[in-house]
């Protein structure tokens, strides 16, 4: 499984754009990239999944460069109700079987303050 | 119906009491997963379970067990458990096929006194 490394926390003020970045140096050919939302005391939801350039969803960005090794998950206009712990999840996601064995690194806290 | 359903929403057991948690979707979806997340801490897996078979343990101690009645049901039966035991269970499912999106439930939270 790719490591990833993501800021332990951020802060930021609404209305403001949020990346948040995370590194995968060791990601392998077939890896996808994943980004979870957990809000407190819920489950995580899923936010976007990419596998190279740039995706888009009505929720969120996810950048990847050419030599995917990093990726930047954008929220634009950032409200209080963005603050969550979001997750990374590079190479966790493997298929075997019909499931999908998801391992959840550290995460980033994020705080939108009024 | 995009649900992932677990009940109760919390529960306070003894250390000598049995319990279950209980899980159900109704999207079809052949892979449901149980996490157990401490405060503060990312979400560890538990059990796999891929078309009503267990597919994996994480290696969890045999006072957590879990079943599979028929595919929109997952339990998860707890039988004298530890104060360190104490934290949120969640249950996933997906689609089979690879990087599906998981669709997680929204937890019960168990408290071991």
């Amino acid at each position: 499984l790719a490591k990833t490394t993501q800021p332990i926390s951020m802060d930021s003020y609404e209305g403001q754009e949020v990346n948040i970045t995370c590194s995968h140096n060791n990601i392998a050919t077939n890896d996808y990239i994943t980004w979870y939302q957990q809000f407190p005391s819920q489950g995580p939801r899923f936010i976007i999944q990419g596998y190279k350039t740039k995706v888009t969803n009505e929720v969120a960005s996810l950048f990847i460069p050419a030599d995917r090794k990093s990726s930047t998950l954008s929220l634009p206009r950032v409200s209080l109700s963005d603050t969550a712990v979001y997750y990374c999840l590079v190479g966790a996601a493997l298929f075997s079987g019909g499931y999908n064995k998801l391992i959840f690194g550290a995460g980033t806290r994020l705080a939108v303050h009024p | 119906d995009t649900e992932v359903t677990q009940t109760p929403k919390h529960l306070v057991m003894g250390m000598t009491n049995k319990k279950s948690l209980k899980c159900e979707q109704h999207m079809g979806h052949r892979a449901m997963y149980w996490y157990k997340q401490k405060a503060k801490k990312p979400p560890e897996l538990m059990f796999v379970y891929s078309y009503e078979k267990l597919s994996i343990n994480e290696s969890v101690p045999s006072r957590f067990s879990p079943e599979c009645p028929n595919s929109s049901l997952l339990n998860l039966h707890l039988h004298a458990l530890q104060p360190e035991d104490s934290a949120l269970y969640l249950c996933a499912s997906s689609p089979d096929g690879p990087n599906t999106e998981a669709f997680f439930g929204q937890g019960t939270r168990l408290t071991v006194v």
